[in-house]
């Protein structure tokens, strides 16, 4: 079993629908949480950064973090055909460094 | 502007072979790393340098070789590359936890 989970999708949404996309873990040393994105054929880019608990909000994009469920979540409001991508969550534990377990990555497609 | 180069993007060779894969970032990070992401998408650490000097050695096979010139470049060799070397290799640098990543080298081990 991963230390990291993601439903591998894909995930089929229509344009403007709020999409929820979502990771479990097991180690309850993560403390840092990343979402990225990635286009085909693409590198991962950092779309948000997230500390501990809590909610962080970037224009369209929402990140949640519930330690206690070991559980984070990226939404994205209005969403477009742009967002069409692999969604990639990642992790850093306490004193981990800079070393990030990712997840295995969520394809989502946006369907005008 | 490119902020994290590699080279080459695509790299066709067949089993036995050497072959290198080189990055250069001009963000003056001074960590570089070398993922493999396999045919299903997972992204996974291989190595990691700080300002030269190797910080992250994951269970990789001894064939894959990092060096590091100067803190801007990361090159990775690998020797008698095997069919299950085929994947995407991304080199990454980042400075304050946030890491940013190239394009990708996909190579194919014929």
């Amino acid at each position: 079993q991963k230390e990291v989970e993601q439903d591998p999708g894909p995930l089929s949404v229509p344009e403007g629908a709020i999409v929820s996309l979502n990771c479990t873990y097991s180690n309850s040393a993560f403390q840092y949480f990343m979402w990225y994105r990635q286009y085909s054929r693409k590198g991962p880019e950092l779309l948000m950064y997230t500390y501990s608990s809590g909610n962080k909000e970037d224009g369209r994009f929402t990140a949640q973090v519930d330690k206690s469920s070991k559980y984070i979540s990226l939404f994205i409001r209005d969403s477009q055909p742009s967002d069409s991508a692999t969604y990639l969550c990642a992790m850093i534990p306490t004193g981990g460094g800079n070393k990030l377990t990712f997840g295995t990555g969520t394809q989502l497609k946006v369907e005008l | 502007d490119t902020a994290v180069s590699q080279t080459p993007k695509y790299l066709v060779t067949q089993m036995g072979n050497d072959k290198s894969i080189k990055c250069e970032q001009n963000l003056g990070h001074d960590t570089m790393y070398w993922y493999k992401q396999d045919s299903k998408k997972f992204l996974k650490i291989m190595f990691s340098y700080n300002n030269k000097e190797l910080i992250i050695n994951e269970t990789v096979p001894n064939r894959f070789s990092p060096k590091s010139p100067d803190k801007a470049h990361l090159n990775l060799h690998i020797n008698s590359l095997e069919l299950g070397d085929s994947a995407v290799y991304f080199c990454a640098s980042s400075q304050d936890g946030e890491q940013y990543f190239g394009p990708g080298t996909r190579l194919t081990v014929t």
